[in-house]
C-alpha cells in the first residue's frame, strides 16, 4: 500500500533554532516529493518540489532532501521564526500521468518566543 | 493573479441536508482536484477535473460528486450529509493535469454538520 510517513508528529522549538522533519514513503511509482506548509484552517502552501534526480533544494530558509534509494526526505528549517508555527506535509506523487498525490499525516510545529 | 478562491468559507448544515461548494482556479489553469482534510484521517483526495471531465476519483462513497464548467469553475455537492462529513474541503488547481504540475490551494471551506 502507498504509505506516507512524517516523524515527529509534533515538535516545540525555541526561536532561532534549527530543526529537521523526516518523511518516509512508500509509494511506487514514484513521480516527485513535495513539502507542503499549512497555516491553521489555511490551505497548503507549496515550500518545494522535487524530482527523482533532485537531492537537495532550498526556498530561503527551508531545505528539503531526498535519497530516492531509501526513499526518505527531509526539510530543514533554519533560524526558525515564530511564522514557522504550522503543520509541514510532505506529498509524494505517484507517477500515473494524473494528479495523484499521497498525503502524509503532517508534522505540527510551533515555534516558541 | 488572483490566487485559488472557494465559496462559502464557513459552512454549518445538518444531517440528511446537501450541500455544494465551489472553487474558482487560479486564470489559465485548466485542472481543478478537491480533498477532504479531517483531524484524524488528514488530507484525502476526492477527484481531479480537467477539461470539464472527471480524470481521477478517490475512495469517496457516490454522496460526494463534482463537476467542472467551461471556465474551469469547479462545485463539489456533498448529499445526504453525516456527521463524519465536518471537515475542511480544499481545492487546488494547476495548470494541467499530470505528475509535475504543481497545485496551488485554496483557503479551504469550513463544513460542519450537526
Amino acid at each position: 500500500k502507498n504509505q506516507v510517513e512524517q516523524s515527529p508528529q509534533s515538535l516545540i522549538i525555541l526561536e532561532g533554532k534549527n530543526c529537521t522533519l523526516q518523511c518516509n514513503y512508500t509509494v511506487s511509482p514514484f513521480s516527485n516529493l513535495r513539502w507542503y506548509k499549512q497555516d491553521t484552517g489555511r490551505g497548503p502552501v507549496s515550500l518545494t518540489i522535487m524530482t527523482f534526480s533532485e537531492n537537495t533544494k532550498s526556498n530561503g530558509r527551508y531545505t528539503a532532501t531526498l535519497d530516492a534509494d531509501t526513499k526518505q526526505s527531509s526539510l530543514h528549517i533554519t533560524a526558525s521564526q515564530l511564522s514557522d508555527s504550522a503543520s509541514y506535509i510532505c506529498v509524494v506523487v505517484e507517477n500515473t500521468g494524473f494528479q495523484k498525490l499521497v498525503f502524509g499525516t503532517g508534522t505540527r510545529l510551533l515555534v516558541s518566543p | 493573479k488572483a490566487g485559488v478562491t472557494q465559496t462559502p468559507r464557513y459552512l454549518i448544515k445538518t444531517r440528511g441536508q446537501q450541500v455544494t461548494l465551489s472553487c474558482s482556479p487560479i486564470s489559465g489553469h485548466r485542472s481543478v482536484s478537491w480533498y477532504q482534510q479531517t483531524p484524524g484521517q488528514g488530507l484525502q483526495f476526492l477527484f481531479e477535473y480537467f477539461s470539464e471531465t472527471q480524470r481521477n476519483k478517490g475512495n469517496f462513497p457516490g454522496r460526494f460528486s463534482g463537476r467542472q464548467f467551461s471556465n474551469s469553475r469547479s462545485e463539489m455537492n456533498v448529499s445526504t450529509l453525516e456527521l463524519g462529513d465536518s471537515a475542511l474541503y480544499l481545492c487546488a488547481s494547476s495548470l494541467a493535469s499530470g505528475d509535475y504540475n504543481e497545485q496551488f490551494f485554496g483557503p479551504g471551506t469550513r463544513l460542519t454538520v450537526l
